[in-house]
């Protein structure tokens, strides 16, 4: 069965201190790795979507990268208002739609 | 479209009453996906539609639970003879064809809590 694990589970950072978050995943084939954020109160907002080991995708403060068996959000420079819940989530080969979740890492980040 | 609408946004009901929640995707979405997220867990997947085909069930979705999407748009899910470890927050989620590749837009969930 899928499994994604993130780690930290909690993360503090001071405004402008960069840091990663790390997802470990299992899957028997991997159709997508994909990352949200999620605020308190409200659904996951989409971030990314990586397909193969070696990819990378940036969008403002934050770098996602792929290998064959984790992922990293790269935060640089981060500012408070990206203080969130940021969940991995895997998708398997084999025509399944079912997309596994980790547990999320929930960063902070101080002024 | 100002994206996926869920209503209600809180529900209380007390333990073996009947409770549905309703979605209303992204019109031109024709996925569209049930979860339910608990307090420190990740959202769980129930059951995926395309159309008004429910092609995907979860092993979570007891009997007790039943979706439907008539003609494709809104969809609603049941959960009868509601529990107490059914208390969670239930997120819909709608996407183009190709699924989870261009992310999933979640809408902002119904909590339930059971009493």
């Amino acid at each position: 069965e899928d499994q994604v694990t993130q780690s930290p589970e909690a993360l503090r950072l001071q405004e402008g201190e960069s840091s990663s978050l790390n997802c470990s995943y299992t899957v028997s084939g991997l159709r997508g790795l994909f990352w949200y954020r999620q605020d308190p109160g409200k659904g996951p907002e989409f971030l990314f979507t990586l397909y193969s080991a070696g990819e990378e995708k940036e969008k403002e403060r934050l770098k996602a990268t792929l290998t064959k068996k984790e992922s990293f959000l790269h935060i640089t420079a981060p500012k408070p208002e990206d203080s969130a819940t940021y969940l991995c989530a895997v998708q398997e080969t084999g025509g399944y739609q079912k997309v596994t979740f980790g547990t999320g890492t929930k960063l902070q980040v101080i002024p | 479209d100002t994206g996926v609408s869920q209503n209600p946004r809180h529900k209380i009901t007390k333990r073996g009453q009947n409770v549905t929640f309703r979605c209303d995707p992204i019109s031109e979405h024709n996925r569209l996906y049930w979860y339910r997220q608990t307090l420190g867990q990740g959202p769980e997947f129930l059951t995926y539609f395309q159309n008004e085909a429910q092609l995907e069930k979860s092993r979570l979705l007891s009997d007790r639970f039943s979706a439907e999407r008539p003609k494709g748009s809104f969809s609603t899910l049941e959960i009868q003879r509601t529990e107490q470890g059914d208390s969670a927050m239930y997120l819909c989620a709608s996407s183009l064809a190709a699924g989870g590749f261009y992310g999933y837009t979640f809408g902002s969930g119904t909590r339930l809590t059971v009493v």
